[in-house]
C-alpha cells in the first residue's frame, strides 16, 4: 500500500488569489473526502467524492471546490482565497461502497497560509 | 453536529492501560462508531471502529456499551508514541459514510 500522499506540503499565497491542492489515493481506493483543519481545531468535512462525483458536502462556501479524477486522484480548489481559509487541508481515502469496512486513510496534509 | 463528548484530556503512565470514554447519547441505530487519532504534524490515523460488539484489533479494543450510548477505547499498553489526540466520531455509513463529523477529541498525554 502506497498510502496517501498530498502536495505540496506548505503553501503560502495572497488574499483574492487561487489554489489548487493535490491528493493520491491509496491503491484500490475509489472515494476521496477532503477536510479543512483549523489550528487547535478537529478536522472539519469540506465534500467527499465517489467514481468522479460529488457525493456529500459539508458547510463550505462554492469557491471550495474539488474533482476526481478516473486514477482516483483527486483535487481541491479554492478561489477568492480569505485569511480565514489560512488551514491544514486533509484529504483521506477508503473503499466504499462496503459499508462500515474498516476506516479512511489520511495523508499528512497541505498547510495553507493566506496573507 | 458532532453529537460525542469526550473527556478535554487524559493522563497516562507508559506500559499501563488506558481507557478513553466517549458518549453519544443520540446516536441511531445504524451509526458506526468511530475512532481515529491525530499526532502532532500528521493526518489522523485510523484506529478502529465498530457497530455493535466489541471489537480488537492490533492497536486497541472498543468496548461499546449495550445500549450504544457510550464507548471506550482500550489501550492495553500505553507507549510514547501513543501520545496523540484522539477522536470518537459517529458515521452514518452509506451515502454519508464519508463524512467524519470530528470534534474537539481528547489530548492523551503518556509520562515515561
Amino acid at each position: 500500500e502506497t498510502g496517501v500522499t498530498q502536495s505540496p506540503t506548505h503553501l503560502i499565497k495572497t488574499r483574492g488569489q487561487q489554489v489548487t491542492l493535490r491528493c493520491s489515493s491509496q491503491s484500490g481506493h475509489n472515494t476521496v473526502s477532503w477536510y479543512q483543519q483549523a489550528l487547535g481545531q478537529g478536522p472539519q468535512f469540506i465534500f467527499q467524492y465517489y467514481r468522479e462525483e460529488e457525493n456529500g458536502r459539508g458547510n463550505f462556501p462554492p469557491r471550495f471546490s474539488g474533482l476526481q479524477f478516473p486514477n482516483y486522484s483527486s483535487e481541491l480548489n479554492v478561489n477568492a482565497l480569505e485569511l480565514d481559509d489560512s488551514a491544514l487541508y486533509l484529504c483521506a481515502s477508503s473503499e466504499i461502497p462496503l459499508r462500515g469496512r474498516g476506516g479512511y486513510t489520511f495523508g499528512s496534509g497541505t498547510r495553507l497560509t493566506v496573507v | 453536529d458532532a453529537k460525542t463528548t469526550q473527556p478535554n484530556s487524559m493522563e497516562s503512565n507508559e506500559e499501563e492501560p488506558v481507557h478513553l470514554p466517549c458518549n453519544h447519547s443520540t446516536i441511531s441505530g445504524t451509526d458506526y462508531i468511530h475512532w481515529y487519532r491525530q499526532l502532532p504534524s500528521q493526518g489522523p490515523e485510523y484506529v478502529i471502529h465498530g457497530l455493535t460488539s466489541n471489537v480488537n484489533n492490533r492497536m486497541a479494543s472498543l468496548a461499546i456499551a449495550e445500549d450504544r450510548k457510550s464507548s471506550t477505547l482500550i489501550l492495553h499498553r500505553a507507549t510514547l508514541r501513543d501520545a496523540a489526540v484522539y477522536y470518537c466520531i459517529r458515521n452514518a455509513g452509506g451515502t454519508s459514510y464519508g463524512k467524519l463529523t470530528f470534534g474537539q477529541g481528547t489530548i492523551l498525554t503518556v509520562h515515561p
